[in-house]
């Protein structure tokens, strides 16, 4: 079974500038989540998707991120204009419900350095 | 938002079991406990998940007491290739399946040593 798929794996801006990132869930997978992990820290929820609506975006900072789920499969979480404090690993995930829960499946990541 | 609480690191001793232990105060009745763990440039795996009492798996077991406002993760013989940090993540499990509310804690890096 593929997994997460995320790109660019690795992207480098000044600030300012503006950068988006792609995700594609697993197949099948109606959550999508988007995090951020700065160095050091534990993935911080900016946004989660079921299907094509958006669940939670309590902690994304709308004023500069914006984020859209196409037809409830693939993301792009987008950044503009960027700041220093945004570099980060920006992560994606997809889950599973089970029975006792939920299992998210997380992407490798896009690692964000804005100077 | 749940809170959760970790100790930052902790060392082991090849073969030895590790318990990590998460604090969560004021986790809700909805609330389900996961583990993840996070090896450097990946991102985080799921370990395991419970809501109360006792879960275990081929990999760890989880441990609930009664009031829920803690959980232990417990790694059976540790190998070299434990080494990681390890998350505490508490969600509240919507009726139609799926966590809201997601809070990762603040992570454990795990160093096991030969």
């Amino acid at each position: 079974e593929a997994g997460v798929a995320q790109s660019p794996r690795y992207k480098i801006i000044e600030k300012r500038q503006s950068v988006a990132f792609w995700c594609n869930p697993i197949s099948g997978h109606a959550t999508l989540y988007w995090y951020q992990q700065i160095l050091g820290q534990g993935p911080k929820l900016l946004i989660q998707f079921q299907n094509n609506g958006v669940v939670d975006d309590s902690q994304l900072p709308k004023d500069r991120f914006s984020a859209e789920r196409l037809k409830g499969v693939d993301s792009t979480l987008k950044i503009q204009p960027a700041k220093l404090e945004d570099s980060a690993v920006y992560l994606c995930a997809s889950s599973l419900v089970t029975g006792v829960g939920e299992e998210q499946f997380f992407g490798p990541g896009t690692r964000l350095t804005v100077l | 938002l749940a809170k959760t609480t970790q100790p930052i690191s902790m060392d082991s001793y090849e073969g030895q079991e590790v318990n990590i232990t998460c604090s969560h105060n004021n986790i809700a009745t909805n609330d389900y406990i996961t583990w993840y763990q996070q090896f450097p440039s990946q991102g985080p795996r799921f370990i395991i998940q419970g809501y109360k009492t006792k879960v275990t798996n081929e990999v760890a077991s989880l441990f609930i007491p009664a009031d829920r406002k803690s959980s232990t993760l417990s790694l059976p013989r540790v190998s070299l290739s434990d080494t990681a940090v390890y998350y505490c993540l508490v969600g509240d499990m919507r009726l139609s399946g799926g966590y809201q509310k997601v809070t990762f804690g603040t992570g454990t890096k795990l160093q096991v040593i030969p």
